[in-house]
């Protein structure tokens, strides 16, 4: 059964660059994308984007200008980068395994296995 | 404002059934998918496609469409079904993938 983690760093300053980890271990990359997920504190979940087994990525527009992730070569981890980090993006972390399929010419996603998450806190 | 709105909060009697709601114009097209959130806990796959559920998941658990609105139903609610539940589809225009709904929390009387 397929296991993520995430490591990241707990504390960043303002206007730094958030870099978080995910380990994969039990499961195959390929046939699936890998995406990031956060929560701010008492909020809903905001998906951020993913990547496939590749190295191909697609964002949310609302984060896009400030995220890119990046595959591993190992093919064991995958990383998420967000730059100019502020207050807002405080957040919990999640690591999520892709699924997906196509209906009608158009892709349809599901997250099948979620890291336990990481808690990111923006403060000087 | 989401593009998938879900009733912030559902009370159901322990065993009885209730109906959460995702609301949007991406679902008259594309398939929701649904997430229980327990308190510090990660989201948990309940339902994604034409109603299928992961291993694991009890059948107590549905999902359904029609026009604007997915659903999931829980037919004979557990204490343990207290918790949040997210849907997950397309933004309104059917663009962009990942967009979560508002969220729904549960409370089991």
């Amino acid at each position: 059964q397929v296991q993520l983690q995430e490591s990241g760093p707990g504390l960043v300053k303002p206007s730094e660059t958030l870099s978080v980890t995910c380990t994969v271990s039990g499961g195959s990359f390929s046939g699936y994308y890998w995406s990031w997920i956060r929560q701010p504190p008492g909020k809903g979940l905001e998906w951020i984007g993913y990547v496939d087994h590749s190295g191909g990525t697609i964002f949310s527009p609302s984060l896009r200008s400030r995220v890119s992730i990046s595959l591993d070569t190992s093919g064991t981890q995958f990383s998420l980068f967000l730059t100019s980090m502020t207050a807002a993006d405080t957040a919990v972390y999640y690591c999520a395994r892709t699924s997906y399929d196509f209906w009608s010419g158009q892709i349809y996603i599901w997250f099948d296995s979620w890291g336990q998450g990481t808690l990111v806190t923006v403060s000087s | 404002s989401s593009d998938l709105t879900q009733d912030p909060t559902v009370s159901v009697a322990l065993g009885q059934t209730v109906r959460i709601t995702c609301q949007g114009d991406s679902l008259r097209n594309f398939y929701a998918s649904w997430y229980q959130q327990k308190p510090g806990q990660a989201p948990v796959l309940l339902i994604y496609g034409k109603n299928k559920r992961p291993s694991g998941i009890p059948d107590r658990f549905s999902g359904s469409s029609s026009g604007r609105t997915a659903s999931l139903t829980i037919t004979g609610a557990q204490a343990e079904d207290e918790a949040d539940y997210y849907c997950n589809s397309r933004d309104s225009r059917g663009h962009h993938v990942g967009v979560f709904g508002t969220g729904t929390q549960v409370t089991v009387l």
